[in-house]
């Protein structure tokens, strides 16, 4: 079945670092992929998307891009903000069902 | 713009209680999803609605019941609760009901705490 699985956390940074989230996946078939964000106390919201390999997501500074041949959708911001702190997850749509999948979370921490 | 809206935020119950959380979505979109969230699980699907009329199992149905009252509405009820139903429940939806439809974006609700003692 798909899976997802992304890096553990908790990632603590200071403002204005480079964040890398990881995640790869095991899906059949072309599935879309998708990073959510949770800030606190609060639900998810998409942050970004990509429906195709080679496609690259992207989104308030984020990107993503979906790598077939590696399998992954890894999370990238070049200059992180204390606003950026909630748990992030990776999750994968296969086409034949109409299931997400969600990775277990990542909590992001940027401090000033 | 209210998107998903679920009641209650917060409920306590002791063991053996019984509840229903209530969903309801502005959107006119067909799929309505019940997640709980629990400390180093990520989300887990309960049941989902693909469209008004039909529900099916996801991941971790024990326990609950759902039921699609209408094409807004989407309610998940604990007939008799436990300890390990304690969680944060989300309750979602997205405009597409169709299989193999591609990109499936999610709208998610502010999520439902709760306790069992």
């Amino acid at each position: 079945g798909n899976s997802v699985t992304q890096m553990e956390g908790p990632v603590t940074l200071s403002e204005e670092a480079f964040l890398t989230i990881n995640c790869t996946y095991t899906a059949t078939g072309y599935p879309s992929l998708f990073w959510y964000v949770q800030y606190p106390g609060e639900g998810l919201q998409l942050l970004l998307k990509a429906t195709k390999a080679d496609d690259k997501g992207s989104n308030k500074g984020f990107e993503a891009t979906y790598r077939k041949e590696t399998t992954s959708f890894h999370l990238e911001k070049g200059s992180v903000q204390v606003s950026d702190s909630a748990v992030y997850f990776c999750a994968l749509h296969g086409g034949s069902n109409y299931k997400l999948t969600f990775g277990k979370g990542t909590l992001l921490t940027v401090n000033p | 713009n209210a998107g998903v809206t679920q009641t209650p935020k917060f409920q306590v119950l002791k063991t053996g209680q019984s509840m229903t959380l209530q969903c309801a979505q502005d959107m006119n979109h067909n799929s309505m999803y019940w997640y709980r969230q629990d400390p180093g699980m990520g989300l887990r699907l309960i049941y989902y609605s693909a469209s008004e009329g039909t529900t099916d199992k996801g991941e971790v149905p024990n326990g609950y019941n759902v039921s699609r009252l209408n094409k807004r509405e989407f309610s998940l009820r604990l007939e008799s609760a436990a300890p390990s139903q304690t969680s944060v429940y989300f309750c979602a939806s997205s405009p597409r009901g169709t299989r193999g439809s591609g990109a499936n974006v999610l709208t998610f609700g502010a999520g439902s705490r709760l306790t069992v003692l």
